[in-house]
């Protein structure tokens, strides 16, 4: 089992919808991780934490906002999504950030559909 | 700018024969190379990683790999398949300055019984 938790494993919304990812990890990892991932296809990264500090945005649309609430947490919230965003949504986390010797230690994921 | 090749979308073995399933990279400096296998709806684990050292690799699983410095390859190997090891894999590089992994499209491995 992974020690990277997230939570919910599935997610139905509406367009509408406001919800929240959420991922936890006890390892004392300083650098958190959200990647999406479409199916058969390599993960795409989205957000990086170092520190509990955003360091990396990759041109995300604003519906998803990331939130680092302490070193062991963090969350996605997301807001008036799209059908195309529908995607396994993949919480990471390594050691340190640098120096990048550190593998990525990724949680099971939430299946997000969007109706 | 960092980039990782994985030329097969789809590998098939037979059980208990030898696997391979390849990737290449580009990358300035150091590479920090490292595979990971998904299965069905669950995330990518961890297999192995080259940082520096020996150019054959042993991870987890049976699985090892081999760094190639001359021909920019790191593939992933195993002496005999299994039909449980049929899944995702992915290839992925690190530079040693930055916080971003670039993962290949990766190989759907199919064990065949």
């Amino acid at each position: 089992d992974t020690e990277v938790t997230q939570t919910p494993k599935h997610l139905v919304m509406g367009m509408t919808n406001k919800k929240s990812l959420k991922c936890e990890q006890h390892m004392g990892h300083r650098a958190m991780y959200w990647y999406k991932q479409k199916a058969k296809k390599p993960p795409e990264l989205m957000f990086v934490y170092s520190y509990e500090k955003l360091s990396i945005n990759e041109s995300v649309p604003s519906r998803f906002s990331p939130e680092c609430p302490n070193s062991s947490l963090l969350n996605l919230h997301l807001h008036a999504l799209q059908p195309e965003d529908s995607a396994l949504y993949l919480c990471a986390s390594s050691p340190t950030p640098i120096p990048g010797n550190s593998p990525l230690h990724f949680g099971n994921g939430t299946r997000l559909t969007v109706t | 700018a960092q980039s990782v090749a994985q030329p097969e979308d789809q590998v098939n073995v037979a059980e208990g024969n030898p696997l391979t399933v390849k990737c290449t990279y580009s990358v300035s400096g150091n590479p920090y190379l490292f595979w990971y296998v998904q299965y069905p709806n669950r995330g990518l684990q961890f297999l192995l990683k080259y940082i520096t050292g020996d150019n054959l690799v042993k991870g987890s699983y049976g699985f090892e790999a081999e760094f190639n410095k001359s021909q920019t390859s790191f593939h992933l190997k195993k002496p005999s398949a299994l039909v449980s090891d049929s899944a995702l894999y992915f290839c992925a590089v690190r530079d040693g300055t930055g916080n971003q992994f670039y993962f290949g499209t990766g190989t759907s491995l199919t064990v065949i019984p």
